[in-house]
């Protein structure tokens, strides 16, 4: 079956600090992956994605790379920000296969000035 | 925002009543999600929509019903209501086509059981 596994949380970071939240997977067939950022009462928003190996999706500072070798899609950003801090979930979809999409657990990310 | 609203946004109710959730999409898409968020559990996936009346169960489906009728509204109902469902209930559409794919969630609804 699918699988995501993330780090284990929380992070806590200074602000200016490097971010990387480890995201790996097991998927049969050619999943899609994303990262969704959840901040405090809120619903999940699409961060970023990438659909194919090798593929990297960016958005608001933050990166991640499909690395079909590796099976991962870290998330990364150079320089965080107190706005930044809120819990961060890795997720994949499989193209023509299951409509069900697969969750980590979340990562908690917090930042302090 | 992206077309999908939840309500209400807020229920408290008294155990072994009937709730009903609604999601509410204005984006034509085939699959809807309902989730719900628990600390230490993350998602879990309760039921799941690919059509108009078609509807299968997640891992987490008992106590739980939904109806689809129409395809821009998922109605998720516990059947009478406990305090182990107390939580915040998430959904969800799929994105259609390679240019958007992907989930839209809505913004949720937090629901208390006393």
């Amino acid at each position: 079956g699918n699988s995501v596994t993330q780090m284990e949380g929380p992070v806590t970071l200074s602000e200016e600090a490097f971010l990387t939240i480890n995201c790996t997977y097991t998927a049969t067939g050619y999943p899609s992956l994303f990262w969704y950022v959840q901040y405090p009462g809120e619903g999940l928003q699409l961060l970023l994605k990438a659909t194919k190996a090798d593929d990297k999706g960016s958005n608001k500072g933050f990166e991640a790379t499909y690395r079909k070798e590796t099976t991962s899609f870290h998330l990364e950003k150079g320089s965080v920000q107190v706005s930044d801090s809120a819990v961060y979930f890795c997720a994949l979809g499989i193209t023509g296969g299951s409509y069900i999409p697969t969750f980590g657990r979340g990562t908690s990310l917090i930042v302090h000035p | 925002d992206a077309g999908i609203t939840q309500s209400p946004r807020h229920k408290v109710t008294e155990t072994g009543t009937p709730v009903t959730l609604r999601c509410h999409q204005t984006e034509n898409h085939r699959y809807m999600y309902w989730y719900r968020q628990d600390p230490g559990h993350g998602l879990r996936l309760i039921h799941y929509s690919y059509g108009v009346k078609d509807t299968d169960k997640g891992e987490v489906s008992d106590g739980y019903s939904v109806s689809r009728s129409k395809t821009e509204d998922f109605l998720l109902t516990l059947e009478s209501a406990t305090s182990s469902q107390t939580s915040v209930y998430f959904c969800a559409i799929r994105g259609q086509g390679k240019d958007n794919y992907g989930y839209t969630f809505g913004s949720g609804t937090r629901l208390t059981v006393v």
